[in-house]
């Protein structure tokens, strides 16, 4: 299994920009997330998925928007590129079990996007 | 919301030394997860604690789990140079979203 994938791994956008993170998981995970990683800060969700065709806002979602058309697959768009953007981006999963308060996320690799 | 600090920011650490990094949160908990990220890497989960008072032990590592279920604390002994890096704690409450620490960076001196 490769397990969480990210591509672009890294990326440099103009202001006003678009563009897709692109995230694939093929663990059969139906928990999907996306968190953003400023410099020396922790981990803030824009957006989470618990199944294809059901997605919801975390803490940070504004500038961002998400689809889940799939188990696999679960893309971040960027439509307007600002520099407060400029960030780490995660994808992660986790398969969490009705009763057993567990829920291991694994994390992609991550894609670095600058904003300028 | 939700919020769950985390102390110290920073940890410098002599090889070979003790230290201990704690997280504390607003809300009581289900479960608290640890993970470590190393410089340039991605967050690994290293541990996942359930129970009231719960300790794991991983190797150097020990885990706690507050009574009350809103602190948890990670104690590493004898500091090596693979330990280097962040570690984040991540609180669950009842809903599927875990809530990150601002993580401690380790950094050891040989």
């Amino acid at each position: 299994n490769a397990g969480v994938t990210q591509t672009p791994k890294f990326r440099i956008l103009k202001i006003g920009q678009s563009m897709t993170l692109q995230c694939t998981q093929d663990m059969n995970h139906n928990y999907m997330y996306w968190y953003r990683q400023d410099p020396g800060m922790g981990l803030k969700l824009i957006y989470y998925s618990v199944g294809a065709g059901i997605t919801d806002k975390g803490e940070v979602p504004n500038g961002y928007n998400v689809s889940r058309s799939t188990t696999e697959d679960f893309p971040l768009r960027l439509e307007l590129a600002a520099p407060s953007q400029t960030s780490v981006y995660f994808c992660a999963s986790s398969f969490p079990i009705a009763g057993a308060a567990t829920d291991t996320q694994y994390f992609g690799p991550g894609t670095r996007l600058t904003v300028l | 919301g939700q919020q769950v600090m985390q102390i110290p920011q920073y940890q410098h650490v002599q090889e070979g030394e003790d230290f201990t990094t704690y997280c504390n949160s607003s809300t009581t908990l289900s479960n608290i997860q640890w993970y470590k990220q190393r410089p340039g890497g991605h967050p690994v989960f290293l541990i996942q604690l359930v129970k009231s008072g719960e300790v794991k032990k991983q190797k150097r590592l020990t885990f706690q789990f507050g009574e009350a279920k809103k602190n948890s604390s990670l104690h590493i002994t004898a500091t090596q140079t693979t330990d280097v890096g962040t570690y984040f704690c991540a609180g669950r409450s009842n809903d599927y979203k875990l809530s990150f620490g601002a993580g401690t960076t380790v950094t050891v001196r040989a």
